[in-house]
């Protein structure tokens, strides 16, 4: 059985310092790795996806790394900004179950100003 | 081009009742699935339907159900509400096929029971 991980669970940094989140996942057999985002109250937003034969997506001042070997990704967000304060989820999507993603229990990001 | 929409967004029911939310996928999208946020649970995949069968089902009991359309959209059912049912229902679509599998998420509809 699949279980997703993410530390830590909860973390708050000063404007402009980097971002390190962290996602570990038990079954390598995965199709992708997704990275969300979600604010209070909304839906997921999709940040990066990373399918099982690339190592790593990057988009703007995101970078998401893939080892599954070791059954790790990691996202990293480049010079922090308050508006980056939200939820972050990692969810795998096996190869097969089509559709269904086991998520992490998410990573709570504050940005200070 | 449109989103996952998902309505209605907010509703409050009381234990005993039964609730229907619905889905209209991504345009061109077939596959849909449904997930239950809760503080306590977290996300909890609930069920995936492509062309009308369902293809996948998470751990929920049978007062949980689902259907999808012939144009894709999906609704699903809980029934004899229970106040555990309270949550963010979340609706996801995608592709299928030889693609990257990326899953797109709706705002979600919020359900309270009381």
């Amino acid at each position: 059985k699949q279980e997703v991980t993410q530390i830590p669970a909860a973390l708050s940094v000063p404007e402009g310092e980097n971002l390190v989140l962290n996602c570990s996942f038990t079954d390598s057999a995965i199709y992708n790795l997704q990275w969300f985002r979600q604010d209070p109250g909304k839906g997921l937003t999709s940040l990066l996806l990373i399918q099982s034969s690339q190592r790593e997506q990057t988009s703007g001042r995101l970078n998401a790394s893939l080892d599954k070997s070791s059954g790790r990704s990691t996202l990293y967000i480049a010079a922090s900004q308050p508006g980056d304060s939200a939820t972050y989820l990692c969810a795998v999507m096996t190869t097969d179950s089509w559709g269904k993603l086991q998520f992490g229990a998410g990573t709570q990001v504050v940005v200070t100003p | 081009k449109a989103g996952v929409t998902q309505t209605p967004r907010y509703l409050i029911k009381t234990r005993g009742q039964q609730v229907t939310l619905s889905c209209s996928p991504i345009s061109g999208h077939r596959s849909v699935s449904w997930y239950q946020q809760t503080p306590g649970q977290g996300l909890q995949f609930l069920f995936e339907y492509f062309s009308e069968t369902q293809r996948n089902k998470g751990n929920f009991p049978g007062r949980f159900s689902g259907r999808q359309f012939s144009n894709s959209r999906s609704e699903m059912n809980v029934s004899t509400l229970e106040l555990g049912d309270s949550a963010l229902y979340l609706c996801a679509s995608s592709l299928e096929g030889f693609t990257t599998g990326e899953l797109f998420f709706g705002e979600g509809s919020r359900l309270t029971v009381l």
